[in-house]
């Protein structure tokens, strides 16, 4: 069954950087679409970006372009997003979730990884 | 962006018929999905396309819309509804969600 497996809780400095990583399994990773997504305790859900397995084809929220970077390694069916110059605005849960081209939704999610940006 | 209008929260008691409704500030087709998400956890993906149920999702679940106004119905409701649900849209770019309806089961 498709499996996606977060990486755990992140406790960082303002102004670090900070890469979760997305492991897969049960699906072929090299032929479909990744999207990551921002929750801020209580609040609603934010896209950040998609990024496509088979080429590293990228698209962006325009809101998060500079903040988070988007990553593959298919050897190892994993996705990365990079978030850059933290500061306590980022602290949020961070989702990833494969996206199906054929009903634009998001049907497997990971478990969510939480990042706590505090000095 | 398409802003995504919904509720804040809902009350009701276990048997009834609930419908959680979402407005889109611009036409999003039939490109609406439909999210349960509960304390803790990872959003569940119930309705996508508008109308259509997800595997394993119990037929309770249904919904409709298109354009700009959406519906989710549960009917009947149950004490393991609680929860927090989200519409979301595939149309416009970027990809949004509403704010989210908590509904609550007496």
């Amino acid at each position: 069954q498709v499996k996606l497996q977060q990486s755990g809780a992140e406790l960082v400095k303002p102004g670090a950087s900070v890469k979760l990583s997305c492991k897969t399994s049960g699906y072929t990773f090299s032929t479909s679409y990744m999207s990551w997504f921002k929750q801020i305790p209580g609040q609603s859900i934010e896209w950040i970006g998609m990024i496509y397995a088979g080429d590293g084809g990228t698209g962006y929220n325009q809101k998060f372009k500079g903040k988070a970077t988007l990553t593959v390694d298919t050897s190892s069916s994993t996705a990365y997003m990079d978030l850059s110059s933290l500061t306590t605005e980022d602290s949020a849960v961070y989702f990833c979730a494969r996206y199906s081209s054929y009903t634009v939704s998001f049907a497997y999610w990971g478990q969510g990884t939480l990042v706590t940006v505090s000095s | 962006d398409t802003v995504l209008t919904q509720s804040p929260a809902l009350a009701v008691s276990p048997g009834e018929r609930v419908t959680i409704s979402c407005r889109a500030s611009e036409s999003v087709s039939t490109l609406m999905h439909w999210y349960q998400q509960k304390p803790g956890q990872q959003p569940t993906l119930l309705i996508y396309l508008a109308s259509n149920l997800e595997s394993g999702v119990p037929a309770r679940f249904s919904g409709s819309g298109s354009g700009t106004d959406f519906t989710l119905t549960i009917d009947p409701v149950e004490a393991d509804d609680t929860a927090t649900y989200y519409c979301q849209q595939s149309w416009n770019d970027p990809l949004t969600f509403g704010s989210g309806t908590k509904l609550e089961i007496k």
